[in-house]
């Protein structure tokens, strides 16, 4: 597609439930990194995709957090047994390689009541 | 210190010029970014500058670098309500994790009629 497409774009959940956010980068963005933007808090990194590399986890912030990237393409994000604090706006981003300039998908907000 | 600083607001006249400031963390950093966010939205990459320049200019855009103080600095030119937004400054740290960015909390810039 001509940009990066985030799925849902809102989700509200309860607290203890499973969630899967689904990203689409754009075709030929061989880098895929996922960020959470807290209210009021900058860009927060949570992992990173490079072509067949284990992937960089070293910014999930807890074990409830997950993430694959199927086919060097679409990624999902995986937050089991969400909990209040995991409310906040994800972010997906994709780039051509490392250096390269990031562009952002419209993230998905994820509300836990 | 470790984060990327800038200040929370500024407020600016139409065809005013705005000026929006970042001190970043480290020198050695390789790229540096502005990143543009309208609500509901995700970041809009608006320019970026490699650390061996001072200087760069996009059309109404200016980013000034100076290395030596770790400050960056982006102008608006002739500021238009549709440039309210908040604005994020990025770097990329040398051998950092990946390739992530580390951005600052955001400038809301509040362009007045």
């Amino acid at each position: 597609g001509a940009g990066v497409s985030q799925s849902p774009s809102n989700k509200v959940t309860e607290k203890g439930k499973d969630v899967e956010l689904r990203c689409d980068p754009i075709s030929g963005h061989t880098a895929l990194y996922w960020y959470r933007q807290s209210l009021g808090q900058g860009l927060e990194f949570l992992i990173y995709f490079q072509g067949n590399s284990a992937p960089d986890k070293s910014g999930l912030p807890s074990d409830r957090f997950s993430a694959e990237r199927t086919g060097g393409s679409v990624s999902t994000l995986t937050i089991q047994r969400t909990q209040q604090e995991d409310s906040a706006v994800y972010l997906c981003a994709g780039s051509r390689g490392i250096g390269q300039p990031q562009h952002f998908g419209d993230g998905t907000r994820l509300s836990i009541l | 210190g470790e984060d990327v600083e800038q200040s929370l607001f500024l407020s600016v006249r139409e065809g005013d010029s705005s000026v929006i400031n970042c001190t970043y963390t480290d020198s050695s950093s390789t790229y540096l970014y502005w990143y543009k966010q309208e609500p509901g939205a995700g970041l809009q990459l608006l320019t970026y500058i490699f650390s061996n320049m001072d200087m760069k200019q996009d059309q109404r855009l200016t980013v000034l670098l100076n290395k030596k103080d770790k400050h960056l600095s982006l102008r608006i030119a002739d500021t238009q309500t549709g440039d309210s937004a908040i604005y994020f400054c990025a770097e990329r740290r040398y051998g950092g994790s990946q390739g992530n960015l580390i951005f600052g909390k955001g400038t809301k810039l509040s362009v007045k009629p």
